[in-house]
């Protein structure tokens, strides 16, 4: 079945020990969306990739980066993570990336900091 | 700033009955998403309306969009234990491509 997925589903690191979080897409969909989850708030948009572009929100810290090597895979790179990077990041895929696409997204990496 | 707000923020009903939820948001939107959220997954996506519609069916969900008070509700009927989990609506930002996600419904459905 055509899918996201996110590897792995779980990770834990040390307060500024870098860390790289994977997403893998089988849809062949354009555009890829980092959004990162704080528990019980809303998702909150990173960046995305529309093909190889890539597009930063405004307000995404700058110890955040992302790599997208090929259509498939896209990573989420934390340079330094702090206690306050601890939250569920989810990666979501969409096919042209125009303001009425579904986004479907995997299940998700939940990062703990210790 | 947040686009959407959802109300309530936590539901708890028995299987059989409806769970109505609703979202504001602020300015002017293209369309409406609704997701669902199970505990400690990913957000699955239960139905997108666009600004020009006013109501859409999918199974038992039933959403309404009213674009004058820029609001949408989302309906469940007959609930089932298994409609255990958040709900978000989602709208379009004006630059584009970003959606903008409320904070969410907790929805408990117990048997």
């Amino acid at each position: 079945d055509a899918m996201v997925i996110q590897n792995p589903r779980y990770q834990v690191t040390q307060f500024g020990k870098p860390v790289t979080l994977s997403c893998s897409q089988t849809l062949n969909h354009n555009v890829m969306y980092w959004y990162q989850q704080k528990s019980s708030q809303a998702p909150k948009l990173l960046f995305h990739y529309y093909d190889k572009d890539f597009n930063n929100e405004a307000d995404t810290p700058d110890n955040f980066q992302s790599r997208r090597p090929n259509t498939s895979f896209c990573f989420l790179d934390i340079r330094s993570p702090g206690l306050g990077d601890a939250a569920m990041y989810l990666c979501a895929t969409s096919p042209v990336g125009a303001p009425t696409d579904t986004q479907y997204f995997g299940p998700g990496t939940r990062l703990t900091v210790l | 700033s947040q686009q959407g707000e959802e109300d309530p923020q936590a539901l708890s009903i028995q299987e059989g009955e409806n769970a109505t939820m609703n979202c504001s948001y602020k300015t002017s939107i293209n369309n409406l998403q609704w997701y669902r959220q199970n505990s400690g997954r990913g957000l699955v996506h239960l139905i997108l309306i666009r600004s020009n519609e006013r109501e859409k069916h999918s199974g038992r969900l039933r959403v309404t969009l009213d674009t004058s008070k820029k609001s949408s509700s989302l309906l469940i009927t007959a609930s089932r234990a298994a409609d255990t989990a958040s709900y978000f609506c989602a709208t379009d930002a004006w630059a584009g491509t970003a959606l903008i996600f409320g904070k969410g419904t907790t929805l408990s459905v117990s048997s």
